[in-house]
């Protein structure tokens, strides 16, 4: 079993839309959870990071941690064809030293 | 603030030779990750350095890569000899405290 899943998509939506992008993880350990996106030939640029559970709202997009579940998500409010990328969930540990675990990334289209 | 610089920015290789990378973390970022992503996958971790030593090289294919940190600032990644499934992009990211990474633009290596 993996660390972390995540559907790769494709996920194309109409310009406005509320995306619902997902991951789920198997390691009870993870504590830090971190969205990142990626343009076409570009390095992923970290969106925003949770730690343990809870919710975060940072402008139009707000994450949710679900220890409980080993579940997180990403939803972007009223999204933009500027939000076309890949978006890829990564956690780790709160232990110095342990590495990331990235998930696949889901590909999104917002069309105009 | 500048962010992370790597060259060259594309390699197209024959199997068999070698090639190296080069990367220049954010100043002051004491730890600095090597990631291989392979198209349609997430970032794979190769190497992670905590200024110039070495805290997790599990991943890395030892008898054909090589990194090294040199000052703790620094650092290159080589292949040697190069094979077919080493084409991928080669990310390298830095950071300060252990829950963000930075990355940069990455290098896409294609071996033919």
């Amino acid at each position: 079993q993996k660390e972390v899943e995540q559907d790769p998509g494709p996920l194309s939506v109409p310009e406005g839309a509320i995306v619902s992008l997902n991951c789920t993880y198997s390691n009870s350990a993870f504590q830090y959870f971190m969205w990142y996106r990626q343009y076409s030939r570009k390095g992923p640029e970290l969106l925003m990071y949770t730690y343990s559970s809870g919710n975060k709202e940072d402008g139009r997009f707000t994450a949710q941690v679900d220890k409980s579940s080993k579940y997180i998500s990403l939803f972007i409010r009223d999204s933009q064809p500027s939000d076309s990328a890949t978006y890829l969930c990564a956690m780790r540990t709160a232990n110095t030293g342990n590495q990331f675990y990235f998930g696949t990334g889901t590909s999104l289209t917002v069309i105009p | 603030e500048a962010g992370v610089a790597q060259s060259p920015r594309y390699k197209i290789i024959e199997k068999r030779q070698s090639v190296a990378f080069w990367c220049n973390p954010i100043s002051g970022h004491a730890t600095l990750y090597w990631y291989q992503q392979i198209l349609g996958q997430g970032p794979k971790l190769l190497i992670q350095f905590q200024n110039n030593g070495v805290v997790d090289d599990s991943q890395l294919p030892k008898d054909r890569f090589s990194a090294e940190r040199l000052k703790g600032v620094d650092s290159t990644l080589k292949i040697q000899p190069a094979k077919l499934e080493d084409s991928a992009v080669y990310l390298c990211a830095s950071s300060l405290v252990y829950y963000e990474q930075y990355f940069g633009p990455g290098t896409r290596l294609t071996v033919t």
